[in-house]
């Protein structure tokens, strides 16, 4: 049973337009979460990350969004570039110090239209 | 300037074989992984090591085992290769809090 749900397999949105992701998840320990970034041949980049006192952390473009009582976090990319097109992944960890043990979503790819 | 390197980028075994991926990260972290990426799945770690000498078992670590002799390397080796094993494979290294940095990628076959 998958811990963390990305239900979007995709995403396709206008040049300039906001970008929303969307990621749930089961395990009540996890209380830091990540977004990485995918490119085709190229490995995951990290993006943004949320730990479970904040609600909202934002970096540039990107602002994620952490509901802990439902269990769910968006990304949100405003506006939106053709370089965002990508795979976006989102990811928990049981603590911020849990190094690399993470639990990732199955993705959703995204595409910004010129 | 190389981050997290993997070798090979490609290969083919056939069911039985075994072979190591190779993995080197240049920036002193502590932590290192190793997940493997099949469509719709995500990422699943299959083993890490929080330091040289200490490693542990991930979400799917049947048929994979790891070593961790120095801080720079964490080869994964397949002992008997199989057709469930074809996935692509990702090596992680990072400090405690958990921004992966990632290389990339070993795409693997096995017939």
């Amino acid at each position: 049973d998958q811990q963390v749900k990305q239900n979007s397999p995709s995403l396709s949105v206008q040049e300039g337009r906001i970008s929303i992701l969307n990621c749930d998840y089961t395990n009540s320990m996890f209380d830091y979460f990540l977004w990485y970034k995918k490119y085709p041949a190229e490995g995951p980049t990290f993006l943004i990350s949320i730990s479970s006192i904040k609600d909202k952390n934002e970096d540039g473009r990107f602002t994620v969004f952490l509901n802990k009582s439902a269990k769910h976090l968006s990304l949100h990319i405003v506006p939106s570039q053709p370089g965002d097109s990508a795979v976006y992944f989102c990811a928990a960890s049981a603590g911020e110090a849990a190094g690399n043990k993470l639990t990732f979503g199955g993705g959703t790819r995204v595409l910004v239209k010129p | 300037n190389a981050g997290v390197t993997q070798t090979p980028k490609f290969q083919v075994l056939k069911t039985g074989q075994s072979m190591t991926l190779q993995c080197a990260q240049d920036m002193n972290h502590e932590y290192m992984s190793w997940y493997r990426q099949d469509p719709g799945m995500g990422l699943r770690l299959i083993h890490y090591s929080v330091g040289a000498g200490i490693t542990d078992q991930g979400e799917v670590p049947n048929g994979y085992n790891v070593s961790r002799s120095t801080t720079e390397d964490f080869p994964l080796r397949l002992l008997s290769a199989a057709p469930s094993q074809t996935s692509v494979y990702f090596c992680a290294s990072s400090f405690r809090d958990g921004k992966l940095f990632f290389g990339s990628g070993t795409q693997l076959s096995v017939l």
